[in-house]
């Protein structure tokens, strides 16, 4: 079956801790994102990288950093720099290649727990 | 500064009659918009889209229409069943900037039996 696998489900770290959440893909996506869900906010984007080796900053960047090494995998970190971590982290792909828009397609999630 | 805005953040239906979510935009330059669904736990999935050059999509029980000049799209979803009781996300995108999806706050949808 074709998806997008985050893991882990849930994880939890001290404050002062980088953490490192995996996303991996099987769909032959070019593009991948990383978003942020907080309630009442919706998802608000991290990152996003349309092909390897290359990423861009999302709106909320700051206290993150992602790596695109190879096309299925697109694994972000949290830093000790971003203030407020604890959250539910989703990783989405889509194929803006095949036309215009291309809905994305999300994993399930992975939630960070920082105390 | 919300670019896409839902503003019930919740919304109660009885089973068989109809839901209508609302979704509200400011930026111009979005023309193409999109709703997802998202249960607990999961990530969202996509449900229906539509292109600023149409005023109406629809695609079974799911109906999307758009009001460019009020900039304003609203989800009707007829009849509602309890399986659709999940959250709703609105969100638009711009030709300008088409990888950069912007995403509502979301709209929790109960639907009861």
């Amino acid at each position: 079956d074709g998806g997008i696998t985050q893991s882990p489900k849930y994880l939890f770290r001290k404050e002062g801790q980088n953490v490192t959440l995996s996303c991996e893909q099987n769909l032959n996506h070019d593009a991948m994102y990383w978003y942020r869900q907080d309630p009442g906010q919706g998802l608000r984007l991290i990152y996003y990288s349309q092909i390897v080796n290359d990423f861009q900053k999302g709106d909320i960047a700051e206290g993150y950093s992602v790596s695109r090494e190879k096309k299925e995998s697109f694994p972000l970190t949290v830093t000790s720099a971003q203030k407020n971590p604890t959250a539910f982290y989703l990783c989405a792909s889509s194929t803006p290649g095949q036309g215009r828009y291309s809905p994305l397609h999300f994993g399930n999630g992975t939630r960070l727990t920082v105390t | 500064d919300q670019q896409v805005k839902q503003n019930s953040p919740s919304l109660s239906v009885q089973e068989g009659r109809i839901s209508i979510l609302n979704c509200d935009y400011t930026n111009s330059m979005f023309d193409y918009f999109l709703w997802y669904k998202k249960y607990p736990a999961e990530g969202p999935t996509f449900l229906i889209s539509i292109s600023s050059i149409k005023d109406k999509n629809e695609d079974g029980r799911f109906t999307v229409f758009l009001n460019k000049s009020a900039k304003h799209l609203s989800l009707h979803i007829v009849p509602s069943q309890p399986g659709d009781s999940a959250v709703y996300f609105c969100a638009a995108s711009a030709r300008t900037s088409y990888d950069k999806v912007i995403f509502g706050p979301g709209t929790s949808l109960s639907v009861i039996p």
